[in-house]
């Protein structure tokens, strides 16, 4: 089973809806993130966690917002969603010490017509 | 401002070539590096990564990086690149003295395309 699930993993959303991103992990790590890829453009950090009471914006948080129901699941929401939030979202984990590397999920195509 | 610069963009080569790409990142102190390899439709995967000792680091699938601290570069390498490394290599810099994994910083990403 995979380690960061991240549903769904498609979407197609109109603008200004409401849309919710959902992310779970069995890794029992502290460190959860939410970024999105666009081509040409790697990847940028939207918000981070380092536990369930601390929660971070990141390089581009403008226009998301992000709930940590839990230590195993953090969820991104676009309140009001515009073209210009279509991207491939990616969830991820890290130990709080150790390799600081991020174990990524499998990402979520949106796409905001 | 920091940043982690990948010139590449799109990399062809045939197989059984040598492969080299390049890393650059611009930020003074100590850093902990990464390549990140990213398959057709999966998501991101740990190849290697750098924190301290020797700059020569080995991977999986038989990569290596070598962290030139002058040069400010971490190029990625391989001797005989095989079809199935056709995927998406990203850079990352984190700056050492963050306490956590917030500060990683990707560049932009080379595609290697190897051709049967």
């Amino acid at each position: 089973d995979a380690d960061v699930t991240q549903t769904p993993r498609n979407r197609i959303t109109k603008t200004g809806k409401r849309i919710m991103l959902e992310c779970s992990q069995t890794k029992g790590h502290d460190r959860m993130y939410w970024y999105r890829q666009d081509p040409g453009l790697g990847l940028r950090l939207i918000y981070y966690s380092f536990d369930v009471k601390d929660i971070n914006k990141g390089e581009i948080s403008d226009g998301y917002s992000v709930s940590r129901q839990a230590q195993a699941k953090f969820s991104l929401s676009l309140e009001s969603a515009i073209p210009n939030q279509t991207a491939l979202y990616f969830c991820a984990t890290s130990a709080v010490s150790g390799t600081v590397s991020n174990n990524f999920g499998p990402g979520t195509r949106l796409t905001v017509t | 401002a920091q940043s982690v610069s990948q010139h590449n963009h799109h990399v062809i080569l045939s197989e059984a070539a040598s492969l080299e790409l390049g890393c650059n990142y611009s930020y003074g102190g100590t850093v902990n590096l990464f390549w990140y390899v990213q398959y057709p439709g999966q998501h991101l995967q740990l190849l290697l990564k750098y924190f301290s000792g020797d700059p020569l680091v080995k991977g999986i699938k038989g990569f290596e990086a070598e962290f030139i601290k002058s040069k400010f570069s971490f190029n990625l390498r391989k001797p005989s690149v095989q079809w199935s490394d056709t995927a998406e290599y990203f850079c990352a810099v984190n700056p050492s003295g963050y306490s956590s994994a917030s500060k990683i910083i990707f560049g932009s990403g080379t595609r290697l395309s190897i051709r049967p």
